[in-house]
């Protein structure tokens, strides 16, 4: 099973509403990305999670705050965002170790902001 | 400045014959690269990597070869076949614990039936 899953597939929301994003996994993954691509663009990493703890922060604006509550899921909090974070949101996995660089991406969740 | 690059935004090819997608880098400590296939609307989907202290990597009608010298990667898709009709993006893995993958802009890949 390579299996991330995301929800919402679809969503819209306003400037000054708060809205989540999921993901889950149950590969057993101890890394977890969020990534955020734009179209005709590749994916750019946001966060990436190692051990439940945050790892890395792409200079993220504190509008979009990442949480981890445990080792199969991942949360990314949205709270007064702009038009142009409109994009698609991808979460991704992997393991640590020998097969570390294999990140398996979930379906996104497709967001406009309005 | 791009790290991957993949200079070909399109590719078209007739069904039953190769696909070949290409990709160049600049790191030479890049440690693994990755091919990734992405349909519209969707995640990527993981395909295929290759070690680079590997020159050829096989699985099922999916090759990677990886010319070190020539900071250079293919992968060979044979026999092409309609579904295989997607972005293809080629990514480079820095390392142990970096946890950065970089990503090419990636290639348009049309199997023409």
């Amino acid at each position: 099973d390579t299996e991330v899953t995301q929800t919402p597939k679809h969503l819209v929301m306003g400037m000054t509403n708060k809205k989540s994003l999921k993901c889950e996994q149950h590969m057993g993954h101890r890394a977890m990305y969020w990534y955020k691509q734009k179209a005709k663009k590749p994916p750019e990493l946001m966060f990436v999670y190692s051990y439940e703890k945050l790892s890395i922060n792409e200079s993220v604006p504190s509008r979009f705050s990442p949480e981890c509550p445990n080792s199969s899921l991942l949360n990314l909090h949205l709270h007064a965002l702009q038009p142009e974070d409109s994009a698609l949101y991808l979460c991704a996995s992997s393991q640590h170790g020998t097969r570390e660089h294999e990140q398996y991406f979930g379906p996104g969740t497709r967001l406009t902001v309005t | 400045d791009q790290q991957v690059k993949q200079n070909s935004p399109s590719l078209s090819v007739q069904e039953g014959r190769i696909s070949i997608l290409n990709c160049d880098y600049t790191n030479s400590m890049f440690d693994y690269f990755l091919w990734y296939k992405k349909y519209p609307a969707e995640g990527p989907t993981f395909l295929i990597s290759i070690s680079s202290i590997k020159d050829k990597n096989e699985d099922g009608r999916f090759t990677v070869f990886l010319n070190k010298s020539a900071k250079h990667l293919s992968l060979h898709i044979v026999p092409s076949q309609p579904g295989d009709s997607a972005v293809y993006f080629c990514a480079a893995y820095s390392g142990a614990g970096s946890y950065q993958l970089t990503f090419g802009k990636g290639t348009k890949l049309s199997v023409i039936p």
